[in-house]
């Protein structure tokens, strides 16, 4: 199985900050990452799929990057809308794995 | 738009079964795979199940196989997860998800005695 490594587990921020949340697969994952957005209550939301795709809908503050095995999330000015959990999904192979999350909290 | 409604879940004592179903509109259902993912309390997300378009493949997670089925009706646009022998440790909420884009609300499902 394919261990998506995330990182950091917690962070705190204030509005306006620029923000990136990492994942890292044991092995490569073809650009077959997608980012999602939990808040409480809610189902999560895809933001970014395939590395670097915009979800439509979803602001262009919110950016990803990456190949092979490092990818990243970032959210370049932060909105008191955009404090939540995220985390990563590798769909490249069978089983997919997630990222253990990022809380991001207001400082 | 694009709605995924989970039902089914609920509390059940280990051994028993549970299934689960998705109905989904809002999308051509036949033309996408479809995925069941959990997320037990407290804890990260794990993805449990995927069928192929026409259901004609399934893949599932290790801790699950020999237990659960995933299938789909594609003339009534829903998804199943039929689950036996549950364990405690299935304990979560499922969410149906397409094309690992977009998630239902989830349903609960609790086992224990």
């Amino acid at each position: 199985d394919i261990q998506m490594t995330q990182s950091p587990s917690f962070l705190s921020a204030s509005v306006g900050d620029r923000v990136t949340i990492n994942c890292k697969a044991s092995q490569n994952i073809n650009k077959y990452l997608n980012w999602y957005q939990q808040k409480l209550g809610e189902a999560p939301k895809r933001l970014i799929y395939n590395t670097n795709n915009l979800q439509t809908g979803i602001p262009s503050r919110f950016s990803g990057s990456g190949s092979g095995t490092d990818y990243t999330l970032t959210i370049s000015s932060l909105q008191p809308e955009d404090f939540a959990t995220y985390f990563c999904l590798q769909h490249n192979s069978f089983p997919w794995t997630f990222g253990g999350g990022t809380k991001l909290e207001l400082k | 738009e694009v709605q995924l409604v989970e039902s089914g879940g609920g509390l059940v004592q280990p051994g028993r079964s549970l299934k689960l179903s998705c109905a989904a509109s809002g999308f051509t259902f036949s033309d996408y795979y479809m995925a069941w993912v959990r997320q037990a309390p407290t804890k990260g997300l794990e993805w449990v199940a995927s069928i192929s378009y026409d259901g004609g493949s399934t893949y599932y997670r290790d801790s699950v196989k020999g237990r659960f089925t995933i299938s789909r009706d594609n003339a009534k646009s829903s998804l199943y997860l039929q689950m036996d022998s549950l364990r405690s440790e299935d304990t979560a909420t499922y969410y149906c998800i397409v094309a690992a884009a977009y998630w239902g609300q989830g349903t609960l499902v609790t086992v224990s005695s």
